[in-house]
């Protein structure tokens, strides 16, 4: 299996655009999470589905965030209008809940608003 | 509510030195005990996992944990620490009422002196 696959690896964006992440979950996995990873706080649970539907949402900063999963083997994160602040690396992990197993991360998008 | 503390933020040893990394939980059910392994510009690796049995749990890359229910810890051990286990480790504990949703410590930076 290839793992969870995440693109871009490195986007840097102007604030104000428009930011989309995309995510892969290993198949089979029923649960993706996303989480944000700063220096100043560490890593935060952004949102997490469990069979494509969201069942988690209160990490979600504010309404310029907005996650999707359209089908088991897709998901996007994103950011409109990005600011500054939200420069971060963005992981997505999936898993399978009935196994409580842990999960396995992407390699991470690293996010970069000027 | 659920969190992990890891209470030291860097941790400096020596090559082939032993190796202890402090992690403390609260959870108010049986928890789920994870550690992670983040290399610098990589996802994070799945060490090791306690779900219930021996309390003593081994890993890959020669790391084991011990859970100690009376204490609320969960340390990473390992006998003789390589250059190449420099990198930012991280406990996390499995909150099962919100489909395994994992919450992570703060981590802690390794540096290995040669």
């Amino acid at each position: 299996d290839a793992g969870v696959i995440q693109s871009p690896r490195h986007e840097v964006t102007e604030m104000g655009q428009e930011v989309t992440l995309r995510c892969k979950p290993i198949s089979g996995h029923n649960s993706l999470f996303w989480y944000r990873q700063t220096m100043m706080r560490g890593l935060e649970l952004l949102i997490y589905f469990n069979n494509n539907v969201p069942i988690d949402d209160s990490g979600m900063p504010e309404d310029r965030f907005s996650a999707k999963m359209p089908n088991a083997s897709f998901s996007t994160l994103k950011i409109q209008p990005s600011e500054p602040r939200d420069s971060a690396v963005y992981f997505c992990a999936s898993g399978d809940t009935g196994t409580v197993d842990g999960y396995t991360f992407g390699s991470g998008t690293r996010l970069t608003v000027v | 509510a659920q969190s992990v503390t890891q209470p030291d933020i860097h941790i400096t040893v020596s090559e082939g030195a032993s190796l202890e990394l402090r992690c403390n939980y609260s959870y108010g059910a049986t928890p789920y005990l994870f550690w992670y392994v983040q290399s610098p510009g990589q996802g994070l690796q799945l060490l090791l996992k306690y779900f219930s049995g021996d309390t003593l749990v081994q890993g890959i890359k020669g790391f084991e944990a011990e859970f100690k229910r009376s204490q609320s810890s969960f340390n990473l051990r390992k006998p003789s620490v390589h250059w190449s286990d420099a990198a930012e480790y991280f406990c996390a504990v499995g909150v099962m009422e919100y489909g395994n949703k994992l919450v992570f410590g703060a981590g802690t930076i390794l540096r290995v002196k040669s």
